[in-house]
């Protein structure tokens, strides 16, 4: 199955930007990595997805390296409604497993 | 709104009880998963269904079982409950069977084993 690890938690301040790394390991050669934002209480909402090199999108982008075994998302100018738990999503390769790593608590201070 | 429905929003039941959650996905969206969330272990997949079928089996207890019924929506069943089993339950769906689309994910169901 693949592995997905990423940091526990962050700290940030207003208007700095933000990048959370994931790495993973034996994931689908064939799939989209995604990352996901969670509010206490709330199901994990998707942020953004892609398969290499960079994409964005008006809340975030998103950089995978060539050899696919990291994802980075980058938050621009965090605000205080940043602060969740971010979790990237990859499929397991061959078996199609979705793994979710086990989350960043993103705390964005005043 | 992800525009998928869980029910009940809340269980509270006794170890040893079984217990039946409910999902509806999204319109038009074939595959339905469903997720444990607890604090120790964050998401952890259970199951997929496709179309009716079983896509993709995870780490699925024996004593829990699932299926999607014809018009879609689908059922996690939960016996012999323990202490261990109070968690945070997910459903999510999609429109593709495997890879590329993007989960939708309900406001899950809160279960609590006294």
């Amino acid at each position: 199955l693949a592995k997905t690890t990423q940091p526990i938690s962050m700290d940030s301040y207003e208007g700095q930007e933000v990048n959370i790394t994931c790495s993973h390991n034996n994931i689908a050669t064939n799939d989209y990595i995604t990352w996901y934002q969670q509010f206490p209480s709330q199901g994990p909402r998707f942020i953004i997805q892609g398969y290499k090199t960079k994409v964005t999108n008006e809340v975030a982008s998103l950089f995978i390296p060539a050899d696919r075994k990291s994802s980075t998302l980058s938050l621009p100018r965090v605000s205080l409604s940043d602060t969740a738990v971010y979790y990237c999503r990859a499929l397991s390769g061959g078996s199609y497993i979705p793994t979710f790593g086990r989350g960043t608590s993103l705390i964005v201070h005043p | 709104d992800s525009g998928v429905t869980q029910t009940p929003k809340h269980l509270i039941t006794a170890t040893g009880q079984r217990v039946t959650l409910r999902c509806s996905p999204r319109s038009g969206d074939l595959s339905v998963y469903w997720y444990q969330q607890s604090l120790d272990q964050g998401l952890q997949f259970l199951i997929q269904y496709y179309n009716g079928e079983e896509r993709a089996k995870g780490n699925i207890l024996e004593r829990f079982s699932a299926q999607q019924f014809p018009d879609l929506h689908s059922e996690l069943n939960l016996s012999s409950l323990e202490l261990g089993d109070s968690a945070l339950y997910f459903c999510a769906s999609s429109v593709a069977g495997a890879g590329v689309s993007e989960q939708f994910f309900g406001p899950g169901t809160r279960l609590t084993v006294l």
